[in-house]
C-alpha cells in the first residue's frame, strides 16, 4: 500500500459525459501528479500541483482540468467524454516538487470507461 | 531535453533464466535512476533506484547499476519467477520525473 488513495475504482459512464477523479496523497506529500494509461500506450504524463498550485503540464487535453486543494487532495475532472477517454487514470504523490530526488508513490488508479 | 529509452516489449522468457532489460538516457546534468514496476491491473511501484554514478539499486532480486560513462541503469535479474511477469518502466529525474516506454515481461513457467 503506496499511501495514495483514488477514488472511485471503476468509472462507467457515456460519451459527452463529465466525470470527476479524486486522488489523496500520501501523508506530508505536497505533489500531486496525474497520469493516463490507455491499452497501447504507455504512461501520459498530465499534469503536477505542488502545494496547490500548477508546477508542470504534459500532454492535458483543454477538455481535461484539474487542481489541487488546501488539504492537498487533488480533483481530475475530465468532460466531454469521448470514446478514446477511456484508460487507466493514476494519481501519485511525491514529497518534493521535482528535482533529482523525485521518487513518485502510485494510487490504485481508476479506470474509466465511456461507452 | 532530457530522454529515457528501453528496449521494446513483449520479452517472454522461461522460469529461473537470466532477466536483462536495457535502458538508456539522455539528461544534461546528474539525474536519479528509478525502475518501477506494474503488476497486472495494479498501479505502479517503486523496484530501484540509484541517485548518483557507480550505485547499484537492488530489491526483490532486481538489481540495476548507474553508469554514468554508458548512460544506462539495465534492469537484472538473476532467476525469474513467473510472479515477475509484469510491465516494468524506467525513469530518470533531473527535474521532473522521464519515463521510458515501458517493456512488458512474459514468464513462463
Amino acid at each position: 500500500d503506496s499511501g495514495v488513495t483514488q477514488t472511485p475504482k471503476h468509472l462507467i459512464t457515456a460519451t459527452g459525459q463529465r466525470v470527476t477523479l479524486r486522488c489523496s496523497p500520501r501523508s506530508g506529500d505536497l505533489s500531486v501528479y496525474w497520469y493516463q494509461q490507455s491499452l497501447d500506450q504507455g504512461l501520459q504524463f498530465l499534469i503536477q500541483y505542488y502545494n496547490g498550485e500548477e508546477r508542470a503540464k504534459g500532454n492535458i487535453l483543454e477538455r481535461f482540468s484539474a487542481q489541487q486543494f488546501p488539504d492537498l487532495h487533488s480533483e481530475l475532472n475530465l468532460s466531454s467524454l469521448e470514446l478514446g477517454d477511456s484508460a487507466l487514470y493514476f494519481c501519485a504523490s511525491s514529497v518534493v516538487g521535482g528535482g533529482s530526488y523525485n521518487e513518485q508513490f502510485f494510487g490504485p488508479g481508476t479506470r474509466l470507461t465511456v461507452l | 531535453g532530457n530522454s529515457v529509452t528501453q528496449m521494446e516489449g513483449p520479452v517472454t522468457l522461461s522460469e529461473e533464466a537470466f532477466l536483462t532489460i536495457n535502458c538508456t538516457y539522455t539528461a544534461t546534468g546528474y539525474p536519479s535512476l528509478f525502475w518501477y514496476v506494474q503488476y497486472p491491473g495494479e498501479g505502479l511501484q517503486l523496484l530501484l533506484k540509484a541517485t548518483k554514478a557507480d550505485d547499484k539499486g537492488s530489491n526483490k532480486g532486481f538489481e540495476a547499476t548507474y553508469r554514468k560513462e554508458t548512460t544506462s541503469f539495465h534492469l537484472e535479474k538473476g532467476s525469474v519467477q513467473v510472479s515477475d511477469s509484469a510491465v516494468y518502466f524506467c525513469a530518470l529525474s533531473e527535474y521532473q520525473l522521464i519515463w521510458g516506454a515501458g517493456t512488458k515481461l512474459i514468464i513462463k513457467p
